[in-house]
């Protein structure tokens, strides 16, 4: 199947930094990407889509100045955590929509943030 | 808007019992179903899925189907591994959604020998 892939795996942070994470799809094109966050113990909240080409579409209650998304082209959504702090550590992870010939979902291996 | 439920667990079973996750939905539109699996420390991986009423979807032992007048999708397998041990997440897909996946809460499973 498609392949969605997410680096990096895991990244330590200090306070007050800027981390970058990016999400590619391998071998089809994907006009939207979707990131979600994962809290410990906790399903997966959908926290923004990605459209290639314009703005992200965010969901209520993320902030959009905090979590930066940039979709510049048809495999690739980077998610920039800016500033970062403690309480956003937290397993992040992207999905993008193979339209082309399963419409199926596929998922990144997530990347586990963690601040210090 | 569109929403999942499941029992949340955790659900603790010994090797070769009966599995049976609940799943029920809300949704707007006619939404596809699935059930996706994460392992401890991995990320999400596709279980099975179905887009259309009383489609069956099956892997590895694993069956749900997709029951429109009950909104249900639960899941089912006959005789668990502890390799199945993990955390299982019932979802759906709604194109009145954007095709966003909306994904229940969660039910981790652990399965003793």
């Amino acid at each position: 199947g498609a392949v969605v892939s997410q680096h990096p795996s895991r990244v330590i942070c200090k306070s007050g930094t800027s981390v970058k994470i990016e999400c590619r799809s391998l071998d089809f094109q994907a006009t939207t990407m979707f990131w979600y966050r994962q809290f410990p113990k906790k399903s997966l909240m959908l926290m923004a889509t990605s459209n290639e080409g314009s703005k992200a579409t965010y969901e209520q209650g993320v902030e959009k100045d905090k979590f930066l998304i940039n979709h510049a082209s048809l495999t690739l959504s980077t998610l920039t955590v800016t500033s970062a702090h403690p309480e956003d550590s937290s397993f992040y992870i992207c999905s993008a929509r193979d339209r082309g010939s399963t419409n199926e979902a596929f998922f990144g291996q997530g990347t586990r943030l963690t601040v210090v | 808007g569109d929403s999942v439920t499941q029992m949340e667990g955790p659900v603790t079973l010994s090797e070769e019992a009966f599995l049976t996750i609940n799943c029920t939905y809300t949704a707007t539109g006619y939404p596809s179903l699935f059930w996706y699996v994460q392992y401890p420390g991995e990320g999400l991986q596709l279980l099975l899925k179905a887009t259309k009423a009383d489609d069956k979807g099956s892997n590895k032992g694993f069956e749900a189907t997709y029951r429109k007048e009950t909104t249900s999708f639960h899941l089912e397998k006959g005789s668990v591994q502890v390799s199945d041990s993990a955390v299982y997440f019932c979802a759906l897909s709604d194109i009145t959604s954007y095709d966003k996946v909306i994904f229940g809460p969660g039910t981790s499973l652990s399965v003793i020998p």
